[in-house]
């Protein structure tokens, strides 16, 4: 089974860290770019940040470019997602997603999702 | 940067046809993706590339894509079909990727 597991959110102070870690299995890790995409509670989907299967291409939504760094590992099947200088506007539910080609394909399929909260 | 606009609701009775739009600047010479979100599920892919149907999407959703306006269609509507649906384009100028801002689907 394609799984996709997130984890490392919390609850953080504003101007803070954070490193979000997404684990993939059921599937050939490095066939695959790979995404970050946010919700905030009841609102909508925001793509923040994507790479390529081999991470020599990424690229970053306007909202979090130059505090936030996309990286992953394909010998742990491990995607990552640096965050500083956090705000609160950056309090969302942050889900991995898969992509065959990126960035312009389709994402299948979605980790439930990690909640990171920015608050003081 | 590009934007995606979708109505925030749409309402249809069981049965009939609901058509969610997704409307955005020449966007018939973009590939649209579109996604099917439940309450507290995470979302799930429904048309890919305007109007390819992954497995295990029922073939009551369809999609198309022209002008400046793609559009998801649902035939036969079912009360299991009441979601929040997102479409999904990769603007090449900004190299980004870009959501619409979602559409509620209530099944009256």
């Amino acid at each position: 089974e394609v799984q996709l597991v997130e984890s490392g959110g919390g609850v953080v102070r504003p101007g803070g860290s954070l490193r979000l870690s997404c684990t993939a299995s059921g599937f050939i890790f490095d066939d695959y770019g790979m995404n970050w995409v946010r919700q905030a509670p009841g609102r909508g989907l925001e793509w923040v940040s994507g790479i390529t299967w081999d991470g020599s291409s990424t690229g970053y939504a306007d909202s979090v470019k130059g505090r936030f760094t996309i990286s992953r590992d394909n010998a742990k099947n491990s995607l990552y997602l640096q965050m500083n200088s956090l705000r609160a506007e950056d309090t969302a539910f942050y889900h991995c997603a898969r992509a065959l080609t990126w960035p312009q394909g389709w994402f299948d399929p979605w980790g439930q999702g990690t909640l990171v909260t920015v608050s003081s | 940067s590009y934007v995606l606009t979708q109505p925030p609701s749409v309402s249809v009775a069981p049965g009939k046809t609901a058509r969610i739009t997704c409307g955005g600047n020449n966007i018939g010479s973009k590939s649209v993706h579109w996604y099917q979100q439940m309450p507290g599920q995470a979302p799930v892919v429904a048309i890919y590339y305007d109007r390819d149907r992954p497995s295990g999407i029922p073939e009551r959703f369809s999609g198309s894509n022209s002008g400046n306006t793609a559009t998801l269609t649902i035939s036969r509507v079912e009360a299991g079909d009441e979601a929040d649906y997102y479409c999904q384009v990769w603007d090449s100028s900004s190299d980004h990727v870009v959501f619409g801002g979602g559409t509620k689907l209530t099944v009256l």
